[in-house]
């Protein structure tokens, strides 16, 4: 199955700055997916990466706070803007898998703002 | 966003028991998952169901697919200390093919 790699796997930030996660598929695929997990809390999809377009957000996540990056078919940065304390989760990247159909995800990012 | 009710919320039990947790929804779903999630890590698939009544194992590890569509079980038998973690359910909505995850059970065990 693919692996994949997904930086920083923390970090502690200021508010009011951003953060770019990056996230690296040892494989090819056509869709990367971004989910944000609060604390204590479920995986909610905040968008949909597809290369050669624009990401496709969930309601109630707009491309000015997540923008995202999809420059080739292995690799997606997700950037978290203008950071605030409610922005602490972890952030996830995950794929499509073929064979079963469900997901397979990244390590995380653990964000911390302070 | 929609969420799946996935029940109990937390459970400790003891080493050696048996464990039920389940997964329900208002909506109709074309394929169950079920995962694990490690302090620290990602979501580990464990299951994928994908037909109405579809029982499967993997290892200790037993899930169903449920008759009216809204709803599958998680069983796991035998507990040992390295099933500590949050078991997450996620269900494929039929209309849109995107996945919801449930709230998750927060599962302890005790030696």
């Amino acid at each position: 199955s693919a692996v994949i790699s997904q930086k920083p796997s923390r970090d502690i930030c200021q508010r009011g700055t951003s953060l770019t996660i990056q996230c690296q598929v040892d494989s090819q695929v056509t869709m990367m997916f971004w989910y944000r997990q609060q604390p204590g809390q479920s995986l909610t999809l905040i968008a949909t990466a597809n290369q050669g377009s624009e990401a496709t957000y969930e309601s109630g996540f707009v491309i000015d706070k997540f923008p995202i990056s999809r420059p080739n078919l292995t690799f997606s940065t997700l950037t978290v803007s203008n950071m605030s304390p409610e922005d602490s989760s972890i952030y996830l990247c995950g794929i499509r898998t073929l064979m079963n159909y469900g997901y397979t995800f990244g390590s995380g990012t653990r964000l911390t703002v302070v | 966003g929609q969420q799946l009710n996935q029940s109990p919320q937390s459970m400790f039990i003891q080493e050696g028991e048996d464990v039920s947790m389940n997964c329900t929804s208002s909506s109709i779903f074309n394929t169950w998952l079920w995962y694990k999630q490690d302090p620290g890590e990602g979501p580990v698939l464990l299951i994928a169901l994908y037909k109405a009544g579809e029982l499967t194992s993997n290892g200790r590890l037993t899930a169903q697919f449920g008759i009216t569509r809204k709803d599958s079980f998680l069983n796991i038998s035998a507990s040992i200390p390295s099933d500590v973690g949050i078991y997450f359910c996620a269900g494929q909505d039929e209309g849109t093919y995107k996945y919801i995850f449930g709230t998750g059970t927060r599962l302890k065990v005790l030696a």
